[in-house]
């Protein structure tokens, strides 16, 4: 098992480019979550998915972000345009339902930098 | 609505002695309880949990938690602190709604073990 997998682990980007990090989630998951930390916020809960169906986006910031789960094996995040303020390590984490006390499995998360 | 409460923004330990890392919860129902550990420019690792059973609950690199519900609290522990256990460390509650869950996650304790 590969675990979580994200891309770019790195993003650099010019402000007011459209910047897309993308999370592959581990196979017979069916909850995917994006989160980002950052020093002053900590670790903040932007969207989640079940069964490809987005639960609860209350955490994306902003239109600019949007967030897509076309098939149970891929996501992405979307930040169109970008700001320096959406600098962060952004995180995906997948995980499986049940009523029993299933955590989640974390990706190494992708490092923006808006510039 | 369920929430975790970290009260130390840093511990600082030596190594070989004891470590206490606090955690306090607030749930309606039974709790449903984690801990995760995230080393530097990696993603969220799970340690433990707890959702029934034995108050003392184990887990991996030799941690442990001990679940108390008269002090709603759900500490972190180790009898003897390794350099290599410098991390950040979080708690977290899962909240069950509409048929889904969540992991609500604390703000995080920076664990900081000195030779």
């Amino acid at each position: 098992d590969a675990g979580v997998i994200q891309s770019p682990r790195h993003e650099v980007t010019e402000m007011g480019q459209e910047v897309t990090l993308r999370c592959k989630p581990i196979s017979g998951h069916d909850y995917l979550f994006w989160y980002r930390q950052t020093m002053m916020r900590g670790l903040e809960l932007l969207i989640y998915f079940n069964n490809n169906v987005p639960i609860d986006d209350s955490g994306m910031p902003e239109d600019r972000f949007s967030a897509k789960m076309p098939n149970a094996s891929f996501s992405t995040l979307k930040i169109q345009p970008s700001e320096p303020r959406d600098s962060a390590v952004y995180f995906c984490a997948s995980s499986v339902s049940g009523r029993g006390g299933n955590g989640y499995t974390f990706g190494s998360g992708t490092r923006l930098t808006v510039v | 609505a369920q929430s975790v409460a970290q009260p130390e923004d840093q511990v600082n330990v030596a190594e070989g002695n004891p470590l206490t890392v606090k955690c306090t919860y607030s749930v309606s129902g039974n709790p449903y309880l984690f801990w995760y550990v995230q080393y530097p420019n990696r993603g969220l690792q799970f340690l433990l949990k707890y959702i029934t059973g034995d108050n003392l609950v184990k887990g991996s690199y030799g941690f442990e938690a001990e679940f108390n519900k008269s002090q709603t609290s759900f500490h972190l522990k180790k009898p003897s602190a390794l350099v290599s256990d410098s991390a950040l460390y979080f708690c977290a509650v899962r909240e069950f709604s509409g048929g889904y869950n969540k992991l609500i996650f604390g703000a995080g304790t920076r664990l900081a073990v000195h030779p």
